[in-house]
């Protein structure tokens, strides 16, 4: 099994609600990251967990809440959203530092 | 900072060959990377280069020269699914899991 899959493909979401994205790997990578994608616009990082642990957060508006439950499990909370963030949301994962990214399919999402 | 340039499109003959170049800036370096991106798809892994020197992988290569801040990407006998953006990447120098992604080129292929 060498991929990453993200639920759901596509989102639409209002802007007093609460939703999940969801990510999993089997790949026994050691860092999973979210990443947010504007239309031809180059994915753009916002955090990076490292054995579980979040070691990166760049600065990313708190209505978005990362969590990972163990180490083949990555979320992405929603919450109170605005329309400027509909984008491709891509998880992805690497085995080590310097080893390539693994991108999931991404969630396409739309708050309306 | 970061600083990862590289040209917003390019156009290419099916058959043809095509160099994507990438030029950045940083202040320290553990890597380039290249990646394939068809529109609506992620971003797939073609490429990773940390010496000088050319790498190749079937139609693809991809060349470093640190002491420069460049990289290209070469494409052999393109052929129309070539179509695609494609993204040069770098990881942070300062360590930890970060990859810092160029506005990608956008290759058209046309026969």
């Amino acid at each position: 099994d060498t991929e990453v899959t993200q639920t759901p493909k596509h989102l639409v979401m209002g802007m007093t609600n609460k939703k999940s994205l969801k990510c999993e790997q089997h790949m026994g990578h050691r860092a999973m990251y979210w990443y947010k994608q504007k239309a031809k616009k180059p994915p753009e990082l916002m955090f990076v967990y490292s054995y579980e642990k979040l070691s990166i957060n760049e600065s990313v508006p708190s209505r978005f809440s990362p969590e990972c439950p163990n180490s083949s499990l990555l979320n992405l909370h929603l919450h109170a959203l605005q329309p400027e963030d509909s984008a491709l949301y891509l998880c992805a994962s690497s085995q080590e530092e310097n080893s390539p990214l693994h991108f999931g399919n991404g969630t396409r999402l739309t708050v309306t | 900072g970061q600083n990862i340039d590289q040209p917003t499109e390019m156009t290419a003959t099916e058959g043809a060959i095509v160099q994507i170049n990438c030029t950045y800036q940083t202040s320290g370096f553990n890597g380039l990377f290249w990646y394939q991106q068809h529109a609506g798809e992620a971003p797939t892994f073609l490429s990773y280069n940390v010496l000088d020197g050319l790498e190749e992988k079937g139609r693809f290569s991809s060349f470093l020269s640190r002491s420069k801040g460049y990289s290209y990407l070469l494409l052999k006998e393109l052929q129309m699914k070539d179509s695609a953006s494609y993204l040069c990447a770098v990881r942070d120098p300062t360590g930890g899991f970060k990859t810092i992604f160029g506005a990608g080129t956008r290759l058209f292929v046309k026969a």
